[in-house]
C-alpha cells in the first residue's frame, strides 16, 4: 500500500513568506502529526490532528499551524517565515491517536533565505 | 529541558559484532519507548518498541532493553550488518502522547 507522502520534497521560501506543505497519509490511517527537525533543536512535535480535530499542539509559536481534512489529508502553514524555520518538516500517520503505529513520510526540506 | 539524551553522538562497529545504542530519560511519566532508524532526506522507519511494564523484547536481530529505575534504554543490533549504518533515535511517549526524541546517534559498520 502507498506510504504517507509529502509534498513538496523541497521548497525555498524568502523571510517574511508564508509556505504550506501537505501531507497525505497512508489509507485508513486518520491521525496525523507533524515534527520539524532541524539540526540544533532535533526532532520536535509541532502537532497532532486526528478526525479534523487538533487534539494536541507542541511548544511552537502560533505561526504555525495546521488543519485536516475529511479525507484525513493535512497541512501545515508557517506564516512570516525567518531563518530559524529552515528545516526538515516530517508527517506521521497512525490508524488512531497517539503515536502507536506512526509511519513517517519523507519529509519536506524547507530553506529560509 | 532535553528529557531524552543520547550521549554518543557516533558509534562505529565492525560487520557482524553488537551494536550497542544507549538513551537516557528523566522523565518517570514515560511508558512508551521506541527506536527509529533514519537515513537523510527521509522520515524515521520504525525498528521496535518497549512498553514500561516490560524490561525487554525482540525482533530478530534486534532487542532493546529498559531499566526503569536508572532510565536507561539500549538497543542492541547482532550481527551488525553494514545496511544498518544510518542514524538511530530514541524516543519516549506518556499515554502513546506526543514523541519525545533523543539527539541521534550515528552507526557506521564497517566491513
Amino acid at each position: 500500500k502507498a506510504g504517507v507522502t509529502q509534498t513538496p520534497r523541497y521548497l525555498i521560501k524568502t523571510r517574511g513568506q508564508q509556505v504550506t506543505l501537505s501531507c497525505s497519509p497512508i489509507s485508513g490511517h486518520r491521525s496525523v502529526s507533524w515534527y520539524q527537525q532541524t539540526p540544533g533543536q532535533g526532532l520536535q512535535f509541532l502537532f497532532e490532528y486526528f478526525s479534523e480535530t487538533q487534539r494536541n499542539k507542541g511548544n511552537f509559536p502560533g505561526r504555525f499551524s495546521g488543519r485536516q481534512f475529511s479525507n484525513s489529508r493535512s497541512e501545515m502553514n508557517v506564516s512570516t517565515l525567518e531563518l530559524g524555520d529552515s528545516a526538515l518538516y516530517l508527517c506521521a500517520s497512525s490508524v488512531g491517536q497517539g503515536v502507536r503505529g506512526y509511519t513517517f513520510g519523507s519529509g519536506t526540506r524547507l530553506t529560509v533565505v | 529541558d532535553q528529557q531524552v539524551k543520547q550521549n554518543s553522538p557516533s558509534l562505529s562497529v565492525q560487520e557482524g559484532r553488537i551494536s550497542i545504542l544507549n538513551c537516557d530519560y528523566t522523565n518517570s511519566m514515560f511508558d512508551y519507548f521506541l527506536w527509529y532508524k533514519k537515513y537523510p532526506a527521509e522520515g524515521p522507519t520504525f525498528l521496535i518498541s518497549i512498553s514500561s511494564i516490560k524490561d525487554k523484547n525482540e525482533d530478530g536481530r534486534f532487542t532493546v532493553f529498559l531499566n526503569k529505575s536508572a532510565k536507561h534504554l539500549s538497543l542492541h543490533i547482532v550481527p551488525s550488518q553494514p545496511g544498518d549504518s544510518a542514524v538511530y533515535f530514541c524516543a519516549a511517549s506518556k499515554d502513546t502522547d506526543k514523541l519525545i526524541f533523543g539527539t541521534g546517534t550515528r552507526l557506521q559498520v564497517f566491513p
